[in-house]
């Protein structure tokens, strides 16, 4: 059974940083592409970031380029999501999400495992 | 970026009827569109891929069609368990962008 469990997620204030995980199960996990997803409290989805299964290409929406960075470990099947200089709009439930296969778009990029959420809040 | 436009915001309905929804891309995305459910506090649940291909272990009354720029999302008998969000997504091309979403109720 595929599982993600994502961790990481805390109330920290503007301009700070945290480091989100993203444990996985149930497959062979550097064969897969990776994403983010993130959902403001009572708005819809946006996609953050995806990285492909060795890491080799990492994808960015505009608005956290130069202040996310995307990684992953395939030995300890996990995702890292690193989010610096962070804004109160970056305030959401953060998803991670797994693609069908070894790609961002297209039928391998779909995402069709969703983990639970982990819910960052930027406040001061 | 692909703008996803989703219809109703919002819909009520009694349990059996059939519900549509619809998405509307801003460019063709060759039927690269996801159909999510979402109940609250839950992670969202693939229902449909490829705009017509049902995720494993989906209920055979949700349905997904359309080609080019023009899609739809069909529960053909609405039941009580499926109050809850919808989202379409198309995943043509970066950045990946979602419908605003449908909230279903019963009526």
């Amino acid at each position: 059974e595929v599982q993600l469990l994502e961790s990481g997620g805390v109330l920290v204030q503007p301009g700070g940083s945290l480091r989100l995980s993203c444990g996985a199960s149930g497959f062979t996990f550097a064969k897969f592409a990776m994403g983010w997803v993130r959902q403001a409290p009572g708005k819809g989805l946006e996609w953050v970031s995806s990285m492909t299964g060795t890491g080799g290409h990492t994808f960015y929406t505009d608005s956290v380029k130069g202040r996310f960075t995307v990684s992953r470990d395939n030995s300890k099947n996990t995702m890292y999501l690193q989010l610096d200089s962070l804004r109160p709009e970056d305030t959401a439930l953060y998803y991670c999400a797994r693609a069908h296969d070894d790609a961002v778009t297209g039928s391998a990029g779909s995402f069709d495992y969703w983990g639970q959420g982990t819910l960052v809040t930027v406040s001061s | 970026d692909i703008q996803m436009t989703q219809s109703p915001s919002s819909l009520s309905a009694s349990v059996g009827d059939r519900v549509t929804i619809t998405c509307q891309a801003s460019q063709d995305i060759r039927s690269y569109l996801n159909w999510f459910q979402q109940k609250p506090g839950k992670a969202p649940r693939v229902l449909i891929s490829d705009a017509s291909t049902l995720h494993t272990g989906v209920p055979s009354r949700f349905s997904g069609g359309g080609s080019g720029t023009h899609y739809t999302f069909t529960i053909t008998s609405l039941q009580p368990e499926d109050v809850a969000t919808y989202f379409c997504q198309q995943y043509d091309d970066l950045p990946l962008t979602f419908g605003g979403g449908t909230k279903v109720e019963i009526k």
